[in-house]
């Protein structure tokens, strides 16, 4: 089974703070996600990476910043927290392109509350 | 109009009945589809994808109707386990990476 492991569940920080979101997939998928999930919003991609060192912004990546080092781990990163990123984060993997049945796999979610 | 919409419900039906939920994307050249379920305060699981006429697996059927450029899922004999939120997932981009979300549409199932 696809495994995608965001190590921190739960996190209270700071306004102002350096906020560092990490996610690993075991699955050597090439795609990698960020969302943020807001209750009426739905989910809303923040960046995505396509390979190691690459990236695309989503529709939503004011705020955020992302790296890719090595294939399995994609981390997010927000600069300088602010109120309105409370949220839940959800990291993503899938395949690259390739059939059209390649599907989204999630992690648990890392819920961020910023005061 | 936004790129894959869904009612949002709530849908409320007793145990036992038979639900059906539509969900509708304007992009024609999308060619894959997928139903997430989603618990609350959980992450979205895949249920099931889409990219024929349909697919079914056991008490749940999805079926595309690219015509009117919908797809449904339809569940058959509701179980109180099946209450959540179910979300529609249209895989849209030129190079078939990026999936454009609906907001879900939330089922309870009643003893």
């Amino acid at each position: 089974d696809v495994k995608v492991t965001q190590s921190s569940r739960y996190l209270v920080k700071r306004t102002g703070e350096k906020v560092f979101l990490e996610c690993v997939q075991d699955m050597d998928h090439e795609n990698m996600f960020w969302y943020r999930q807001d209750p009426g919003l739905g989910l809303r991609l923040i960046y995505f990476s396509y390979d190691v060192k690459m990236k695309e912004k989503g529709d939503i990546p004011e705020g955020y910043s992302v790296s890719r080092e090595k294939k399995e781990r994609f981390s997010l990163i927000l600069e300088s927290a602010s109120t309105n990123q409370t949220s839940m984060y959800l990291c993503a993997s899938s395949l690259w392109q390739g059939a059209p049945g390649n599907t989204i796999y999630f992690g648990e979610g890392s819920w961020l509350t910023v005061v | 109009r936004k790129e894959v919409e869904q009612d949002p419900g709530p849908f409320n039906v007793p145990e036992g009945a038979t639900v059906a939920f539509n969900c509708t994307y304007s992009n024609s050249a999308s060619q894959s589809f997928f139903w997430y379920r989603q618990d609350c305060r959980k992450e979205p699981k895949l249920l099931m994808s889409v990219y024929s006429s349909g697919n079914e697996d056991g008490r749940f059927t999805a079926q595309l109707n690219r015509a009117s450029q919908y797809i449904s899922l339809l569940i058959r004999d509701s179980k109180l386990s099946d209450s959540a939120t179910y979300l529609c997932a249209a895989r849209s981009d030129s190079n078939n990476r990026k999936l454009i979300w609906g907001l879900g549409t939330s089922l309870a199932v009643n003893p």
